[in-house]
């Protein structure tokens, strides 16, 4: 079993719709990244996350450390939003563990 | 715009070969990591570099190495390249301080491909 798990692995979506990508991790961390990766491979940091909730833009991700559990949100999507969503743990130094990834595509 | 910039982006190399794959930091950007991301995976952690030491490491063989300059920026080395090294190597780079963790930037990557 992965450390970190997402789901869905994959979602399509209508523009306009208001999505949820979750995130659960069975270990102790320090901070969550959130990161969203392009199909030409570069990684945009979108949060960083140690407890409660943070919002940018059409972006909300919240934190229940006791429950070892994050979501990202993406309210009102847009074709542009599709990409590959991960999830990444922090435990210590830079050792990210990072989720399989979630797939999103936003159709117009 | 992340600040941090990989070179080359793209490049082919064969089994056995060395490559240097290079990163471009932020000033003041302290701490660099590596990750290898295989095709469909997830990136995997090699390894940390905290003002020109390293001071982790991931489940990487010796023939990865890597150095940290002092004008924030870095170098990732693998030897004798085996089939399986052909991926997409992505640094990271934050400000590191007693008080401050500071965010985290990626670069775009380098592709390598190892014939």
């Amino acid at each position: 079993k992965n450390e970190v798990e997402q789901s869905p692995q994959n979602l399509t979506a209508q523009e306009g719709e208001f999505i949820t990508i979750n995130c659960s991790y069975s270990v102790g961390i320090s901070a969550l990244h959130w990161l969203q990766q392009h199909p030409g491979g570069g990684i945009v940091s979108l949060f960083m996350l140690s407890s409660g909730k943070k919002k940018h833009g059409r972006l909300i991700a919240t934190i229940n450390i006791q429950e070892k559990h994050s979501s990202l949100h993406i309210t009102a999507s847009h074709p542009r939003d599709s990409a590959v969503y991960i999830c990444a743990v922090k435990r210590y130094t830079d050792k990210l563990i990072f989720g399989t990834g979630t797939r999103l595509q936003v159709f117009p | 715009e992340t600040g941090v910039t990989q070179s080359p982006t793209h490049l082919i190399k064969t089994r056995g070969q060395q490559v240097t794959l290079r990163c471009s930091s932020q000033s003041g950007h302290n701490t660099v990591s590596w990750y290898q991301q295989a095709l469909g995976q997830g990136p995997q952690f090699i390894f940390q570099y905290y003002r020109e030491e390293e001071n982790g490491r991931g489940n990487f063989p010796p023939r990865f190495s890597g150095l940290q300059f002092p004008n924030y920026s870095s170098e990732l080395n693998v030897n004798a390249l085996e089939l399986d090294d052909s991926a997409l190597y992505l640094c990271a780079s934050r400000m590191t301080s007693a008080a401050n963790t500071g965010e985290l930037f990626f670069g775009e990557g380098s592709r390598l491909t190892v014939l």
